[in-house]
């Protein structure tokens, strides 16, 4: 039982690149999030979907496209990466809203 | 939306004494608040969590308080230990993914 497994773990973009982050659930979870974390702040939800085939915006979505086409994997793309976009990012799965989110080990990503 | 308040943002504490995070929320339909502790560099880890219906957890050296009236909750680390050193978060979370807010977080220490 691995839980929430992301990869990579570290990448290095260049302005205007693009790239996925793939998170992988082996818990059977409905729900599936993922952040970003910058210095000094706390977990900003970017999209988060409630069960294969769908997803939805979060706090700060833009620059950013999801997608769940399997309900263990939920797919962060990044289609013209901005030194803004500079962030460790955190996927998670849970079973429901009011239940434990279960974090994978994070993404960190440097776009210079 | 929901937005959630944390305080202090810093927290030194001796070795064996007490600490206190207070949180605040907006949304008086939030019924969830988990609290999260994330160590240097690792993911963050649920430590604790309270719903709605109840006004106190405990577990162990840690405590959660609820007041709905006043939409506050609070984490409390009795007899503190150096292992205790990390950034705690809370966040409250309504029934649909986008209303689990986190707070800014707390950077606790414990000083030997």
């Amino acid at each position: 039982n691995a839980g929430v497994t992301q990869t990579p773990k570290f990448r290095v973009l260049k302005t205007g690149q693009s790239m996925t982050l793939l998170c992988a659930q082996d818990m059977n979870h409905e729900y599936m999030y993922w952040y970003r974390q910058d210095p000094g702040m706390g977990l900003r939800l970017i999209h988060y979907s409630v069960g294969e085939g769908t997803t939805a915006k979060g706090e700060v979505p833009d620059g950013y496209n999801v997608s769940r086409l399997k309900k263990q994997n939920f797919l962060l793309g990044l289609e013209s990466a901005a030194p803004s976009q500079t962030s460790v990012y955190f996927c998670a799965s849970s079973p429901s809203p009011k239940n434990i989110q279960y974090f994978g080990a994070g993404t960190r990503l440097s776009v210079l | 939306g929901e937005n959630v308040e944390q305080h202090p943002s810093t927290l030194s504490v001796q070795e064996g004494d007490s600490a206190v995070i207070k949180c605040t929320y907006s949304d008086s339909a939030s019924n969830y608040f988990p609290w999260y502790k994330q160590e240097l560099g690792k993911r963050p880890q649920l430590i604790i969590d309270i719903r709605s219906n109840v006004g106190e957890k405990k577990d162990q050296r840690i405590a959660v308080t609820l007041n709905k009236t006043a939409k506050h909750f609070s984490l409390h680390i009795t007899e503190t230990q150096p292992e205790d050193s990390a950034v705690y978060f809370c966040a409250a979370s309504g029934n649909y993914g986008q209303n689990f807010v986190f707070g800014p977080g707390t950077r606790l220490s414990v000083l030997p």
